[in-house]
């Protein structure tokens, strides 16, 4: 079955900073990987998703990430974070093992951003 | 656009007592998911329904049961409710056309269960 790792539970940064939240997976031979935003008493909204093609994924909000297969790697970006921006952050992995789709989180990441 | 609908928003049950959360996916979706998400913990599969079927299933408790209608809606039914089974419980929904893994789901706002 497949799995993410996200490495960070919490990252502070302060506005207008850069900011990287890093999520691995489980090797495999195809993979779909997604990012989830969520904030306060809300449900999980899609930010951005890889599937194939190009390895740089921009996503809503000024969010990318990039694809690196050689390090199993997919991880979150932002060039400059807003307050706004302050949520959990999930990364999930499609999995199929079972012959139907599904998606399996990682742990979540707290993105808190200071003024 | 038309987004995945839960209700109840918030449900406050008394421990042994018994639980219906609904979902009403979007429109043309295919597939119906179930997620659990306890305090400061990521989303665990419970069960999914393709076409009304059952497609897979997780970490679902024997106490919870659930099933999807003609008309695509689902409902999570759950019995003998316990303190540990107080989370935000998600539905979502997705387009799987056959032989495709890669649609990404989209989730409701939740129900927030407190069991007391």
């Amino acid at each position: 079955a497949q799995s993410v790792t996200q490495l960070d539970s919490q990252v502070p940064v302060f506005e207008e900073a850069p900011v990287e939240l890093r999520c691995n997976y489980s090797s495999s031979v195809s993979v779909y990987l997604f990012w989830y935003v969520q904030y306060p008493n809300q449900g999980l909204q899609l930010l951005l998703k890889y599937l194939s093609g190009s390895t740089l994924v921009k996503g809503i909000n000024g969010f990318e990430a990039e694809f690196n297969k050689s390090q199993t790697s997919f991880h979150l970006r932002k060039p400059s974070v807003h307050i706004s921006d302050t949520a959990e952050y999930f990364c999930a992995v499609s999995d199929h093992s079972g012959g139907y789709n599904k998606l399996i989180f990682g742990a979540g990441t707290r993105l808190a951003v200071h003024p | 656009a038309a987004g995945v609908i839960q209700s109840p928003r918030h449900l406050i049950k008394e421990k042994r007592e018994t639980a219906t959360l609904k979902c009403y996916p979007i429109p043309r979706h295919d597939t119906v998911y179930w997620y659990q998400q306890g305090p400061g913990q990521d989303p665990q599969f419970l069960i999914s329904f393709y076409e009304k079927m059952q497609s897979d299933k997780g970490s679902i408790p024997d106490r919870f049961s659930a099933q999807q209608f003609s008309d695509y809606h689902s409902e999570l039914n759950m019995s003998s409710l316990e303190l540990g089974d107080s989370a935000l419980y998600f539905c979502a929904s997705s387009l799987n056309r056959e032989g495709s893994y890669n649609s990404p789901l989209h989730f409701g706002n939740g129900t927030r269960l407190t069991v007391t």
